[in-house]
Formats: structure tokens, sequence, C-alpha cells
């Protein structure tokens, strides 16, 4: 299948600092990538959708302006978390739709574990 | 997309067959079946997915009923690296289209 890598896997930050999350599709073009986070014990939340080339779309009740999202080629999307909080610790991971896929399979990235102290 | 419902938790003893079932009595016409696995601390891997036929691959068989209101995964015989969540998702296969998650299925596979 598709490979999508993700960097870094895990990051430990101070309070009030920025974080960015790199995810990359290695063996595909990938016009829509997706951003989830995913508490411990619970599933995965989408935060926001991804197009190449346009601004994200996010879900309700996500901050545009705390979690910045910049797909800007068709194999690089990066999701800053702006002035980091220890309620923003979390499991970050991105997916990205094979292009031209008639069955829409979306691959995903290994995560990102962010702990904000 | 239509929403599913799976038992929170299944134990699977090592080398036997793992059925897991997933209700989704409000499918429509148009929307697959998709089965992922996560497992603990790695993103989501996809597993098979189908629309009314049954369907396998070298990792699962999927059994869909013929109402399309019941699927069930199963893994044949089961190994302790399968202990994973598992989740069932429905939904259309439309550019642009996001997987939407639910709690899933625990499944812990026991020597």
């Amino acid at each position: 299948g598709a490979v999508v890598s993700q960097h870094p896997s895990r990051v430990i930050c101070k309070s009030g600092t920025s974080v960015k999350i790199e995810c990359r599709s290695l063996d595909f073009q990938a016009t829509t990538m997706f951003w989830y986070r995913q508490f411990p014990k619970k599933s995965l939340m989408l935060m926001a959708t991804s197009n190449e080339g346009s601004k994200a779309t996010y879900e309700q009740g996500v901050e545009k302006d705390k979690f910045l999202i910049n797909h800007a080629s068709l194999t690089l999307s990066t999701l800053t978390v702006t002035s980091a909080h220890p309620e923003d610790s979390s499991f970050y991971i991105c997916s990205a739709r094979v292009g031209g896929s008639g069955y829409n399979e979306q691959f995903f990235g290994p995560g990102t574990r962010l702990t904000v102290l | 997309d239509a929403k599913t419902t799976q038992p929170p938790s299944m134990d699977c003893a090592e080398g036997r067959a793992a059925n897991l079932p997933c209700n989704h009595s409000t499918i429509s016409g148009n929307e697959y079946v998709y089965w992922y696995r996560q497992i603990h601390s790695q993103g989501p891997q996809y597993i098979i997915h189908g629309l009314k036929n049954n369907e396998t691959n070298e990792m699962a068989s999927l059994i869909i009923t013929e109402d399309r209101k019941s699927s069930t995964l199963i893994l044949p015989h089961a190994t302790l690296r399968d202990t994973a969540v598992y989740y069932c998702i429905v939904r259309v296969a439309r550019a642009g289209n996001m997987l939407t998650f639910g709690g899933g299925t625990r499944l812990m596979v026991k020597p």
C-alpha cells in the first residue's frame, strides 16, 4: 500500500511554544490530507481536511488560528500547534487519500505524540 | 455516513479465527463497509473494504449480510500481533470524503 510518513514521531515542548508536524506521502501524490487527534483510550477525531493549494477546512470546535495547516505541495502537509498548552498534549495522526482511486482509500501516517509541559 | 455499532472488546485465542461483528442498519446503497485497525501508538492500518459481495485478501475476510445491515471481519488465524482496536466504518466512496471513526472493538489475542 501507499506509505505516509510523519515527523517527528515524538516531541516534548514547553508551554507557549509552537510545534510543527510534517506529513508526507512518500510514493504517491495526495491532493487531500486529513489531520486527526487522538486522546488516550479514545477514538480518532478529525480536526481538519487539507487540500493542496487551498485553505484547510476545520471541523467544528477546532481553532484554525491555533492549529495552522499548510498543504503546499502534493506530497507534504504540515500542522503547526501554536502557543501549545498541556491540554494540547495528544497523538496527532495524518492520513492521505490516494488520488484517482475509485475506492477512495486513505492511508495513515504513524502518528506524532506531542507532550506539552 | 451511516453509524456503526461494534462490541467494545473481544478476546481470541492465538491460532483461532477472530470474528469481529459490526452493525450498520442504516447503511445506504452507495456506502461501502471499510475496516481499519490500530495497533497501540500507531496510525490506523487499512484492512479491507466491500460493498455487498464478500471480500478476501491476505489479511482478512469480510462477510456482508445480504441486507447489508451488518458485517463480520474474520481474521482466520489470529496471532498476538493482531491485538489492536478494529474500526468498522461505513462511508460513501467519494473524493475528499474523510473517515469517521467510532469506538471500535479492542481485540485481545491471548496465548
